[in-house]
């Protein structure tokens, strides 16, 4: 079945520094990517997603680049600012497809530290 | 235009009761998904409706679990004689229809369930 892996599962970095969390995805037809972030004890809010027909898309501080040969994904925070602490899980899938279904990682805790 | 709404965001029920979880998708979303997240873990698909459709229960438990999405009203997730294990945080999703953009899942609040 459809299955979407999501390193690493935990990052810690200095204020300022960069993030970076990679996804690789197993049903080829995917085509929509979505990045959350979950906060504590709270729901999974949309901060970026990627079509299959672009190959990066930034807003501000937050990036996302897709490598559709490989399969791939990733999302780069910039100058990260200790309330980007959260969990974040990338996403994948087959828009218009038989079903439709948004698979999700295993999400990356990230700890930014002031 | 209110968010996915949820309720209720807490519940607490005996061993063996059922739980009857409810979720609202935001006004013009005819896709609802219901996924499971069990403390510091992911969220895990449970299952994909339409309205008055199951497109996919791959997730669901075969037994003790059943969704559904009425013409009207909102969509139920139901969990029979619940178990301790059934103890989690239950988040819906709603997205728009296919065909014309709108690809983007909103989540509700959640419910969290307690098996006590």
């Amino acid at each position: 079945g459809e299955n979407v892996e999501q390193h690493p599962s935990t990052l810690s970095v200095q204020e300022g520094d960069s993030a970076v969390i990679k996804c690789t995805y197993s049903d080829s037809a995917s085509n929509y990517f979505p990045w959350y972030k979950q906060e504590l004890g709270k729901r999974p809010q949309l901060i970026i997603d990627i079509r299959s027909n672009v190959g990066e898309k930034k807003d501000q501080r937050i990036a996302v680049t897709l490598n559709k040969t490989a399969k791939h994904f990733s999302l780069h925070i910039t100058e990260t600012q200790p309330e980007d602490s959260a969990v974040y899980f990338c996403a994948a899938r087959n828009y218009g497809g038989a079903t439709n279904k948004l698979i999700f990682g295993t999400g990356t805790l990230l700890a930014v530290q002031p | 235009n209110a968010g996915v709404m949820q309720n209720p965001r807490h519940l607490v029920r005996r061993r063996g009761q059922e739980a009857r979880l409810r979720c609202s998708p935001m006004k013009g979303h005819s896709h609802v998904y219901w996924y499971r997240q069990l403390p510091e873990e992911g969220l895990k698909f449970m299952v994909y409706l339409q309205k008055e459709n199951i497109i996919d229960e791959s997730g669901m438990p075969k037994e003790r679990f059943s969704a559904e999405f009425p013409k009207e009203g909102p969509s139920i997730l139901r969990i029979q004689q619940v178990v301790r294990g059934d103890s989690a945080a239950y988040f819906c999703a709603s997205s728009r229809t296919t065909g014309g953009g709108g690809t983007e899942a909103f989540f509700g609040q959640g419910t969290r369930l307690t098996v006590v």
